[in-house]
């Protein structure tokens, strides 16, 4: 069964303190790995998407980074505006555009 | 930049009523889809739509809910009976296939059922 897991469920830093969050996968066959950011009551919002194995995408504080298994978005020195659910979805081989979601990492950034 | 459009933002139903919730895609894309979010849980899929049909569903997607595009812009979810598990943030969502390969959702439809 294809599978999408992600931790930490919930992560609080320092303004400016860096970390990661991490999202594995089991899938039958994987066409695209999806991060999006979701702020309370809002649709999720697209951050990046990653193809193969070693790609890494950057976007302000964020980079993501992608393995056979599992992806990370790194966040350097974040600010409280940072703050937000963070969703890692999958994109299976055969399909057009259906997503295999994990539950989210909950961030918040305290200043 | 362009975005996925929902109508309404927030319903409030009584179980049983028929609920129509109402999204304008991006113009060039050619993908759609409904996907939901049961508050505190995961995004989940529920169907997409290609030329005019449904070209694949979830098992929650089942007789009670159906999809059309009247018009050629607007894309519909209606949830013929609903009931109180039904009680979900309802997010549209379009897709290029070509180019920049991403699925943009819109800001949701907030369903109450009472």
């Amino acid at each position: 069964e294809d599978q999408v897991t992600q931790s930490p469920e919930a992560l609080r830093l320092q303004e400016g303190e860096s970390s990661s969050l991490n999202c594995s996968y089991t899938v039958s066959g994987l066409r695209g790995l999806f991060w999006y950011r979701q702020d309370p009551g809002k649709g999720p919002e697209f951050l990046f998407t990653l193809y193969s194995a070693g790609e890494e995408k950057e976007k302000e504080r964020l980079k993501a980074t992608l393995t056979k298994k599992e992806s990370f978005l790194h966040i350097t020195a974040p600010k409280p505006e940072d703050s937000a659910t963070y969703l890692c979805a999958v994109h299976l081989s055969g399909n057009t555009g259906k997503l295999i979601f994990g539950q989210g990492t909950t961030l918040q950034v305290k200043p | 930049e362009p975005e996925v459009t929902q109508t309404p933002s927030h319903q409030v139903t009584q179980m049983g009523q028929e609920v129509i919730l109402r999204c304008v895609p991006i113009s060039n894309h050619l993908y759609f889809y409904w996907y939901r979010q049961i508050l505190g849980q995961k995004v989940e899929f529920l169907v997409s739509f290609y030329n005019n049909e449904i070209s694949e569903k979830s098992e929650i997607f089942d007789d009670q809910f159906s999809v059309e595009r009247p018009d050629g812009s607007n894309f519909t979810l209606k949830i013929r009976s609903t009931k109180l598990e039904d009680s979900a943030m309802y997010f549209c969502a379009s897709f290029e296939a070509s180019g920049a390969n991403v699925l943009t959702f819109g800001a949701g439809s907030r369903l109450t059922v009472l």
